[in-house]
């Protein structure tokens, strides 16, 4: 069974300071995605990753892929409090299953 | 616009009561759909997938006859928690398959909680 650890579980920043969060698999990912909940909504899908080594950006947000394809950080620049939520790692395996991590709940003080 | 539509968003009931929620699939024709349960400050889990005209196919550890799961047409799923107990109460949340090069388009989730 597949294992997602995020890190860290919990992070508390003043708005305009830049961060950084981890994700790390137990076995390869077939295809990571990053996921950002907000309360009592349903996860909105950030980016999509499949090649080892990748880079993606989107705005200030910036996503890595391990070139081992095993682990990744998502960072981001002059954090604003819109950017406050819940940040979930994924694996999208076979017959399109999505495997969680157990997230980082990001807050970003005004 | 929303591409997921999920109701009840929120419902309290006593225990030993049956409580069903809806996921629409409001854009296209779904095949398959997901549903997920989630407690205070952990991740989704998958419980299971429900597949349109057949039987879910439910994951390891989900009871099957608790959770009673309908997909009897291409643009709706139903979950039926079936006497739920205060162990039950969650956010459940369901999700819509777009196909192998769109993403899964998720509800905004049901707030259950059984007193």
């Amino acid at each position: 069974t597949q294992l997602l650890e995020q890190s860290p579980q919990f992070l508390s920043i003043q708005e305009g300071e830049n961060l950084t969060v981890y994700c790390n698999s137990s076995s390869v990912f077939s295809s990571l995605q990053w996921y950002r909940q907000e309360p009592g909504e349903g996860p909105v899908l950030l980016v999509t990753v499949v090649t080892g080594g990748e880079v993606k950006k989107l705005k200030r947000l910036t996503f890595q892929f391990g070139d081992a394809r095993k682990d990744s950080s998502l960072h981001i620049t002059a954090a604003q409090p819109g950017d406050t939520g819940l940040y979930l790692c994924a694996d999208r395996g076979s017959n399109y299953k999505l495997t969680f991590g157990k997230g980082t709940l990001l807050t970003v003080n005004p | 616009g929303a591409v997921v539509s999920q109701h009840p968003s929120w419902v309290i009931c006593k225990s030993g009561t049956s409580v069903k929620i809806e996921c629409r699939s409001l854009d296209f024709q779904a095949t398959t759909m997901f549903w997920y349960r989630q407690f205070p400050k952990q991740s989704l889990m998958l419980m299971a997938t429900s597949n349109e005209g057949s039987k879910a196919t439910y994951e390891q550890g989900v009871e099957k006859d608790k959770f009673l799961i309908n997909h009897a047409s291409l643009t709706l799923s139903t979950l039926t928690v079936t006497s739920a107990h205060p162990e039950d109460s969650s956010f459940y949340i369901c999700s819509v398959e777009g196909g192998s090069n769109q993403p899964q388009h998720f509800g905004d989730g049901t707030r259950l909680s059984i007193l």
